[in-house]
């Protein structure tokens, strides 16, 4: 069975520094795997997603996230944070074997000025 | 603009009532899914629909129903059967399979208090 974890319930940053969200997967043949971000009251948006054309995804908002088939992670990072990046993040992995999408438990981002 | 609109916002039930949360979508998306979110966990897949007049039970079906009689529409009954209500509900969306690698678009859901 497909599954993921993120590595940390709350990451904290400064405004205008890295941002590092972790996310590990485990999965029995080439994941799809998606980031999602959720602000507060909302539904969840589409970050980016990797579907096995290329190791580096590039999404919406400045976000990247890079596939390590060896190291079994899909880590979330943006070089610069932003005020309006705080929000809750989720690691999302589909189940080809059960036609679901398993979500990680979310890593909630904070950014201070 | 195309979306997924869920309504009520909020949502107030009493004991031993049933409820029902409306969800509505215009991306002309095959399939529909109900999520519930606790604080803490990630999102929990209730029932699915890939197409009209079809659904399936998700992981945490139990207290709760559905209809897809249209493509657009997916309601979810919260029922009295259903012990521990409480909590953010999340409607999606997506072409094609479940499992591919379509996103699923979401609503901005609807929150579950008990008076």
């Amino acid at each position: 069975a497909q599954s993921v974890t993120q590595l940390d319930s709350h990451v904290s940053v400064s405004e205008g520094t890295p941002v590092l969200l972790r996310c590990n997967y485990s999965s029995s043949y080439s994941p799809s795997l998606f980031w999602y971000v959720q602000h507060p009251n909302k539904g969840l948006q589409l970050l980016l997603k990797y579907t096995s054309a290329a190791t580096l995804v590039k999404g919406i908002n400045g976000f990247e996230a890079e596939f390590k088939k060896s190291e079994t992670s899909f880590h979330l990072t943006k070089p610069s944070a932003h005020m309006s990046d705080a929000a809750e993040y989720f690691c999302v992995v589909s189940d080809r074997d059960t036609d679901k999408l398993i979500f990680g438990t979310g890593t909630r981002l904070q950014v201070f000025p | 603009d195309g979306g997924i609109t869920q309504s009520p916002k909020y949502l107030f039930r009493k004991e031993g009532q049933n409820v029902t949360l409306s969800c509505e979508q215009n991306l002309n998306h095959d399939a529909m899914y109900w999520y519930r979110q606790d604080p803490g966990q990630g999102l929990r897949l209730i029932y699915y629909s890939q197409i009209v007049n079809d659904f399936q039970k998700g992981d945490i079906a139990e207290g709760y129903s559905v209809s897809r009689e249209k493509k657009e529409s997916f309601p979810l009954t919260v029922t009295s059967a259903q012990k521990n209500p409480t909590a953010f509900y999340l409607c999606a969306s997506t072409r094609g399979s479940p499992y591919s690698n379509q996103p699923q678009h979401f609503g901005d859901g609807t929150r579950l208090s008990i008076l």
